[in-house]
């Protein structure tokens, strides 16, 4: 069965600087995508990122990056520039390309102090 | 475009009952997604409906069902509810076969059994 593990429960940033979370994987699949989902307080989940894992480029939104290092089955999410507004919790997500589920980490808070 | 919609936005039920929550999909999505969010035990996969039939279920007891209607709006149905059934229950839908490995999420039902 597929696992996805944040291991950093907690992470915090100051404002306008850069920080890293880290999420590593287990599949045997060759082929499948991750993603980084952000849930604010308002508990609504936010897509911020997807890679599929043929592409060996890793994708880019405006200020969000991931490093995704297919042979160690990491995807890290680098946010730049943090804001106030990026404080939420951070879920680390995978789905085979049937897309039958998403398999989610436990989650990295994330506090963006001014 | 109008996101993923979910009704109530709380539901308070006493242990034993029955409890149903609803769930629209973004406009022409046709698979929707259950997802359970307890505390302590964060984001667990309930069920996959796609075309109006289920076609993956996670390790939950029987007595969570559901449905997917022909507009492809759906129903989790909790009966017998226990007090671990208290949770965020967030619902996710995704387009067809071209991209059914990204989900977008509603705003979730909180269920409080007491």
């Amino acid at each position: 069965a597929q696992t996805v593990t944040q291991s950093q429960p907690e992470m915090s940033v100051q404002e306008a600087e850069t920080v890293t979370l880290s999420c590593t994987y287990d599949t045997s699949e060759s082929d499948y995508y991750l993603f980084w989902y952000k849930q604010p307080p308002s508990r609504q989940m936010i897509l911020v990122i997807r890679q599929e894992a043929y592409k060996q480029q890793n994708a880019t939104e405006n200020r969000f990056s991931v490093n995704f290092q297919k042979a160690a089955k990491s995807f890290s999410l680098k946010i730049s520039d943090s804001q106030l507004g990026d404080a939420a919790m951070y879920f680390c997500a995978y789905t085979e390309t049937s897309g039958s589920r998403l398999t989610f980490g436990e989650g990295t808070q994330l506090t963006v102090n001014p | 475009e109008a996101g993923v919609t979910q009704s109530p936005t709380h539901l308070i039920k006493t242990r034993g009952q029955q409890a149903t929550l609803r769930c629209s999909p973004i406009s022409g999505h046709t698979s929707v997604y259950w997802y359970q969010q307890a505390l302590g035990l964060g984001l667990q996969f309930l069920l996959w409906y796609d075309e109006g039939e289920e076609r993956n279920r996670g390790n939950f007891p029987p007595r969570f069902s559901g449905r997917q209607f022909p507009n492809y709006s759906s129903e989790l149905n909790v009966n017998a509810l226990e007090l671990e059934d208290s949770a965020l229950y967030l619902c996710a839908s995704s387009p067809g076969l071209a991209g059914r490995h990204e989900q977008y999420f509603g705003p979730g039902t909180r269920l409080t059994v007491t």
